[in-house]
């Protein structure tokens, strides 16, 4: 079973600090997303990389960069938090148009 | 218009009931179709996952695609309260887009 590892689970943080979500992958997936999921608006696309070091911005990129220096492990930066990034974030991946596998999520309230 | 649209819910049903959820997309490129299912404060996991319209099925699940008229559906039999979840739809394979595009859900209940 593909098995997506999100480092935290619930996380609090304070407005204008820099903060790190990570996400580890264990099937050598080429893809990987970075999702938010807030009541009403579903999920909704943050960033993906398809490969290394390639990423590409999604529907909701402003306020938030990624890094992929090694291929099991995507990881998004919130520059400097607000409050309104607060919410449950997700990671998946996927190998090339095979459905995506997601982690358990974190849960990011923002102070 | 979003393009993919779910009635958010919550559908609430007795235990045993055929329980029908719904989607509509609007993208004609969509080449793929899936349904998630998400249990509270956890991820979602893959229940389906099909190419063509048509039915598919897999034990008390059917999901049933027709892109003539851009409408996926997701059959329950015999409905448990383990089924109480949200449901979420995604759709892919547009070629100018990696990603899924994901319904805002549907909040399904079955009661004991």
């Amino acid at each position: 079973d593909v098995k997506v590892t999100q480092s935290s689970r619930y996380l609090v943080k304070r407005t204008g600090e820099k903060v790190f979500l990570e996400c580890v992958q264990d099937m050598d997936h080429e893809n990987m997303f970075w999702y938010r999921q807030d009541p009403g608006l579903g999920l909704r696309l943050i960033y993906f990389s398809y490969d290394v070091k390639m990423k590409e911005k999604g529907d909701i990129p402003e306020g938030y960069s990624v890094s992929r220096e090694k291929k099991e492990r995507f990881s998004l930066i919130l520059e400097s938090a607000s409050t309104n990034q607060t919410s449950m974030y997700l990671c998946a991946s996927s190998q090339r148009v095979q459905p995506q596998h997601f982690g358990d999520g974190t849960r990011l309230s923002i102070l | 218009q979003k393009e993919v649209e779910q009635d958010p819910g919550p559908l609430s049903v007795p235990e045993g009931a055929i329980v029908s959820l719904n989607c509509t997309y609007s993208n004609s490129a969509f080449q793929y179709f899936m349904w998630y299912r998400q249990y509270s404060r956890k991820g979602p996991e893959l229940l389906m996952y099909t190419y063509s319209s048509g039915n598919k099925e897999d034990g008390r699940f059917t999901a049933q695609v027709d892109k003539s008229s851009k409408y996926i559906s997701l059959f329950i039999r015999d409905s448990q309260p383990s089924d109480s979840a949200t449901y979420l739809c995604a759709n892919g394979g547009d070629t100018g887009r990696r990603a899924l595009t994901f319904g805002s859900g549907t909040r399904l209940q079955v009661q004991p």
